[in-house]
């Protein structure tokens, strides 16, 4: 089975604009959940999509939303960028059982300038 | 809510040798799930290790092994006849009722040839 795939690798943006991170699951996941993870925070959970439907949220500002397609692919859309956005977004897929492993793709490097 | 702690920033252990990760969790949950994942320079995050709370035997995986305290609340990884391979950044992390992983700041293993 081929593994999480995260697009687009790299971005960079400026100040005030908006991005769209794109992650695929492995082939019969339905659980999709997004991470930052910066030097200083470490990894943290910002939500996760189980069938098309938000099932949990991390402690983040409403600049952060997702969504999640109905073949399980899932987008993260952060608003009006800060500084401190830049990160690696990782995102990690489950078949959405509770006690599943989660397994990650190889992450986006935002960097906003 | 779940906190896992990770207080040493660096190890360095000499290719062929043990080395030990340490890792102290704490949780309110009767049910959880702990993790070890390994973060290698390229970024991709990897599954090595899992463990059941409910399950007294520590799990194994080929080299990896876990010395799981339910009682202190310790989750630490042991690495038997390290290799090259195994420099990398490792992270405790667990999960409760909900999905949603919890990491340590997570802990940079480099290995001496």
């Amino acid at each position: 089975k081929a593994g999480v795939t995260q697009t687009p690798r790299y971005l960079i943006k400026t100040r005030g604009q908006q991005v769209t991170l794109s992650c695929s699951p492995i082939s019969g996941h339905r659980s999709v959940s997004w991470y930052q993870q910066t030097p200083g925070q470490g990894l943290q959970f910002l939500f996760e999509y189980f069938s098309e439907t938000q099932r949990n949220k991390g402690n983040f500002p409403g600049r952060f939303s997702g969504r999640q397609f109905s073949n399980s692919r899932s987008e993260m859309n952060v608003s009006t960028l800060e500084l401190g956005d830049s990160a690696l977004y990782l995102c990690a897929s489950s078949t959405g059982l509770l006690t599943d492993t989660q397994y990650f793709g190889p992450g986006t490097r935002l960097t906003v300038l | 809510a779940q906190t896992v702690t990770q207080s040493q920033p660096e190890m360095s252990v000499q290719e062929a040798e043990t080395v030990t990760l340490s890792c102290t969790y704490d949780t309110s949950e009767s049910d959880y799930y702990l993790f070890w994942y390994k973060q290698p320079p390229s970024r991709q995050m990897i599954l090595v290790i899992r463990q059941e709370a409910y399950k007294q035997q520590n799990a194994t995986e080929n080299r990896f092994s876990v010395n799981f305290q339910k009682a202190a609340k310790s989750f630490s990884l042991k690495i038997s006849d390290s290799q090259l391979g195994d420099a990398a950044m490792y992270f405790c992390a667990s999960t409760g009722a909900n999905s949603k992983l919890t990491f340590g700041k997570g802990i940079t293993l480099s290995v001496r040839p």
